[in-house]
């Protein structure tokens, strides 16, 4: 199986501040990164597709980058809504697993 | 608008099976794979298997190979997933969601809350 590693597994931010999270897959997987956003006690939520394409209705504030084996996905402007735990998933192989996710919170 | 309605939550008793529904509405049910992924308490993201429900076609993540099984029913566009000789380590939200020829998840259910216990 592919294992996806993501970094860092916390952080505290404020308002407007920029924030960056890394995926990395344990082999080589292209651009099959999908990038979602869980809010607690909701479903996870589509960000970002492709690794660097931007579901639509989703804030532009939000993208996604990298292929192969590391990914980057940022929020240029953190805002209060944007707080919960964001996941990257692998769709190259079966079990299209998912990184362990990041939890984001406000400062 | 796209909905995933899925069936209310579940206590089990260990060993015991379960059947948790995902009734599809606002789209095409057959052009769209649904999926089922598993969150148990305070921990991530798991992918179970997907069905096809054009082809009634399924994948299984390995794990779970000989325990699940999943169907539809096109005339009332619900996909089912059905787990046996439940575990407590079985005791998870299930999400089903859909996704069109890749595995890009774009519409998610709300998730039945199974627990498994004595």
């Amino acid at each position: 199986d592919i294992q996806m590693t993501q970094s860092p597994s916390s952080l505290s931010a404020s308002v407007g501040d920029r924030v960056t999270i890394t995926c990395q897959a344990s082999q080589g997987i292209s651009n099959y990164l999908n990038w979602y956003q869980q809010k607690p006690g909701t479903a996870p939520k589509l960000l970002i597709y492709d690794a660097s394409n931007l579901e639509t209705g989703v804030p532009s504030r939000f993208s996604g980058s990298g292929s192969g084996t590391d990914f980057t996905f940022t929020i240029s402007s953190l805002q209060p809504e944007d707080i919960g735990t964001y996941y990257c998933q692998e769709y190259d192989k079966s079990p299209f697993t998912f990184g362990p996710g990041t939890k984001v919170d406000l400062k | 608008q796209v909905h995933l309605v899925q069936s209310g939550a579940e206590v089990k008793n260990p060993g015991a099976s379960l059947k948790v529904s995902c009734k599809a509405s606002g789209y095409s049910f057959s052009d769209y794979y649904i999926h089922w992924v598993r969150q148990a308490p305070g921990q991530g993201l798991e992918w179970v298997g997907w069905v096809n429900p054009d082809s009634g076609g399924t994948r299984y993540a390995e794990k779970f190979q000989g325990r699940v099984t999943m169907t539809r029913d096109t005339s009332t566009k619900t996909a089912y997933m059905e787990l046996s000789r439940l575990r407590s380590d079985d005791t998870a939200v299930y999400y089903c969601a859909r996704s069109h020829v890749v595995v890009t998840l774009d519409v998610w259910g709300q998730g039945t809350l199974v627990t498994v216990s004595s």
